[in-house]
C-alpha cells in the first residue's frame, strides 16, 4: 500500500506562474517531510524539507505546506522558472523509524513553458 | 556531487550474471543506503547501512545483498541479474538520522 502518493504524473506551467505540487501520506507516524528535483541522467537533489511541528518553510522561490489533518504537503514555486522543469518526489520519514529511510512517492512531472 | 560516486554508471549485463555496484562517499557519514528507480514507482529502497558492517534490508531487498567494509563504500550485488532488475540505481548517503539524503548519480543497469 501507498503510504505517500502523488497524485498527478505530470504538471504544466507558465513562465512566471505558480507551481503547485501535492502530496499525500497516510501514515501519521511520519514526521519530517522532504521534496527532491530529479534532472534527467542525475540524482535527485535535495529541495526543501519541513517538520511536522511547523506548517510552512519557505526558502526562496520554493514555500512547502504541510496540513497534518489532512495529511496533506504541497510545494510551490513562485515565480515558476523553465529551469525548474524536472520530476519532483515527495519523501516522507517516521519518527525514529528504519534508520532515516525516506519513503518516496511517485513524482510528478513539472514541465515550465517559457 | 562530487562526494558521492557510483560505479559503473551503465551496464548492460545477461541473465544469470552476478553483478556488483559501487557506491563511494568522501563525506565520512555514517548512513548509506541504495535506491532503485523504476517508471511508475518513484524510488524504493533495496537496502541499507547504519555502520561498518551493519546493513539491513528494505522494501525492495530480494535478490539484493549488501556489504560495507569501510565506511567510505557501501556494495549492491545482485547474485544472478534477473531482467526485473533492469533500473537505475541510486545510493545515498547521510549524515544522521535527522538529515536528508544526498544522492549520487545512478548506475543505469540493464539485464538483457
Amino acid at each position: 500500500d501507498q503510504q505517500v502518493k502523488q497524485n498527478s504524473p505530470s504538471l504544466s506551467v507558465q513562465e512566471g506562474r505558480i507551481s503547485i505540487l501535492n502530496c499525500d501520506y497516510t501514515n501519521s507516524m511520519f514526521d519530517y517531510f522532504l521534496w527532491y528535483k530529479k534532472y534527467p541522467a542525475e540524482g535527485p537533489t535535495f529541495l526543501i524539507s519541513i517538520s511536522s511541528i511547523k506548517d510552512k518553510n519557505e526558502d526562496g522561490r520554493f514555500t512547502v505546506f504541510l496540513n497534518k489533518s489532512a495529511k496533506h504537503l504541497s510545494l510551490h514555486i513562485v515565480p515558476s522558472q523553465p529551469g525548474d522543469s524536472a520530476v519532483y518526489f515527495c519523501a516522507a520519514r517516521g519518527y525514529g523509524g528504519s534508520q532515516g529511510n525516506l519513503i518516496f512517492g511517485k513524482g510528478t512531472k513539472l514541465s515550465v513553458k517559457p | 556531487d562530487a562526494g558521492i560516486t557510483q560505479s559503473p554508471r551503465h551496464k548492460v549485463t545477461e541473465t544469470g550474471t552476478p553483478v556488483t555496484l559501487r557506491c563511494h562517499q568522501t563525506e565520512n557519514h555514517r548512513y548509506m543506503y541504495w535506491y532503485r528507480q523504476d517508471p511508475g514507482h518513484g524510488l524504493r529502497l533495496i537496502h541499507y547501512s547504519y555502520g561498518v558492517k551493519d546493513t539491513d534490508k528494505g522494501e525492495v531487498s530480494d535478490g539484493y545483498s549488501v556489504s560495507r567494509s569501510k565506511t567510505e563504500d557501501f556494495l549492491l550485488t545482485l547474485e544472478s541479474a534477473t531482467s526485473s532488475q533492469t533500473s537505475v540505481y541510486f545510493c545515498a548517503i547521510s549524515e544522521d538520522l535527522r538529515n536528508y539524503l544526498r544522492f549520487g548519480p545512478g548506475t543505469r543497469l540493464t539485464v538483457t
